[in-house]
């Protein structure tokens, strides 16, 4: 069966601390994986698209890796800011004949001053 | 540049009535998704429009599920009637090109209630 899972459910952190926040995922055949920011009340924001060849990708503050082997993929946050507080979704991509992507469930991150 | 539009931003109906959602992409994509999330459980995918053609319609729940895209730009989808486990938050997205197959950019959503 083809899930995204991802972990931790929610995390609280402190400002200015790094967190890492996991997603596994049982997609096959597997094509990319992304990473979105949710803010409460608006649509997804993509931070990073990850290819199968790709084992890291950095984004200002946000560095995502990927194991296509273990089928794992990792979001890390550096220097945590209030405004990071959001839902953090990860989001798989069949190869398939039409264009098949799997949301994962999400993690909450709350920064907390 | 304008980003992807829904309107209304809130529905609240009771179980029978019919409700329509409206989705402006952003101008020139032409990749239009429809995507909803039930409470407590992940996005899903509904449909997907390559200008008014529907590509993949295989995440419509059932035939109460009506989406158009009269001449390529901006999309409905209708419920017609409404069931209660319809309630949830209706996304839409769109793309320049496939992007990689991912939606590029999302709307703010529409939450319906269905009383």
């Amino acid at each position: 069966k083809n899930q995204v899972e991802q972990s931790p459910q929610s995390l609280i952190i402190l400002e200015g601390k790094n967190c890492t926040l996991q997603c596994n995922y049982t997609v096959s055949p597997f094509s990319n994986l992304r990473w979105y920011k949710q803010d409460t009340g608006r649509g997804p924001v993509s931070l990073t698209i990850m290819t199968f060849s790709e084992n890291t990708k950095s984004n200002g503050r946000y560095t995502a890796t990927l194991d296509a082997d273990t089928k794992q993929s990792s979001l890390h946050i550096t220097a945590s800011q209030l405004s990071d507080s959001a839902s953090y979704i990860c989001v798989v991509r069949r190869e398939t004949s039409y264009d098949k992507v799997i949301f994962g469930p999400g993690t909450s991150l709350s920064v907390i001053p | 540049e304008a980003g992807v539009t829904q309107f209304p931003s809130h529905s609240v109906i009771e179980k029978g009535q019919t409700v329509t959602l409206r989705c402006d992409p952003i101008s020139g994509h032409d990749n239009l998704y429809w995507y909803r999330r039930v409470m407590g459980k992940e996005i899903k995918f509904l449909l997907h429009f390559v200008k008014e053609s529907k590509q993949d319609e295989s995440g419509m729940p059932n035939n109460r599920f009506l989406a158009e895209r009269t001449g390529g730009t901006y999309s409905t989808l209708k419920v017609q009637p409404a069931e209660l486990e319809d309630s949830g938050v209706y996304f839409c997205a769109s793309s320049q090109g496939l992007a990689g197959g991912f939606p590029q950019f999302f709307g703010p959503g529409t939450r319906l209630t269905v009383l």
